[in-house]
């Protein structure tokens, strides 16, 4: 079975571009998380969605980023405009909510460089 | 508020020795769980062991078992006759709302490195 699908695995960018980060949660999944690693602030969780809805969105920044779920099998998460200070590893994640466990399963990453 | 304490940035081990490593918790919730991932050079985060806060057993998965002191609030990770592969980092999470449904909390993470 095919895992979380991340794409781009790496993205360099201008400071001031708009960056879209694509994700794709493990079939049957119904919640999706996003989460930025930083050597400085280590694995922090952004947003999460349940059935395609955000739920929570406390740990997003600033206004510049913002995340979407348009069907239970797509998410982005898009900066603009981007900051060097966004340079970070963006994992997503899934899971089966309900069960007791709720095992989050991770992608492989986004890397982002903003020069 | 939860929080994950990982006081081990680093850790030098022999192949085929076993391995502990600490990770302690802080949470004011009834219910929550504790999880561990594998983090290797490329980058990956591989889900490792789950623990329950009403689980009365440690949970074991292979050569990984989790050893939960509820009432201490630890819950560290022990690797069994490690292998060169086990060189990783390694990350402690607690989550909420039902095991992480509504989210996980990581730790710093311990680098563990094996030795031949």
């Amino acid at each position: 079975d095919a895992g979380v699908i991340q794409s781009p695995r790496h993205e360099v960018t201008e400071m001031g571009q708009e960056v879209t980060l694509r994700c794709k949660p493990i079939s049957g999944h119904n919640s999706l998380f996003w989460y930025r690693q930083t050597m400085m602030r280590g694995l922090e969780l952004l947003i999460y969605f349940n059935n395609n809805v955000p739920i929570d969105d406390s740990g997003m920044p600033e206004d510049r980023f913002s995340a979407k779920m348009p069907n239970a099998s797509f998410s982005t998460l898009k900066i603009q405009p981007s900051e060097p200070r966004d340079s970070a590893v963006y994992f997503c994640a899934s899971s089966l909510r309900g069960q007791s466990q709720n095992i989050q399963y991770f992608g492989a990453g986004t890397r982002l460089s903003v020069l | 508020a939860q929080k994950i304490t990982q006081t081990q940035p680093g850790m030098f081990v022999q192949e085929k020795e076993a391995v502990t490593l600490d990770c302690t918790y802080d949470t004011s919730d009834p219910s929550y769980g504790l999880f561990w991932y594998k983090q290797p050079s490329s980058g990956e985060m591989i889900f490792l062991i789950y623990q329950g806060s009403y689980d009365q057993q440690n949970a074991t998965e292979g050569r990984y078992s989790l050893n939960f002191q509820k009432a201490r609030k630890s819950a560290n990770l022990v690797i069994s006759a490690s292998q060169l592969g086990d060189s990783a980092m390694y990350f402690c999470a607690i989550g909420y709302g039902g095991g992480g449904a509504d989210g996980l909390t990581f730790g710093k993470g311990t680098h563990l490195i094996i030795q031949p």
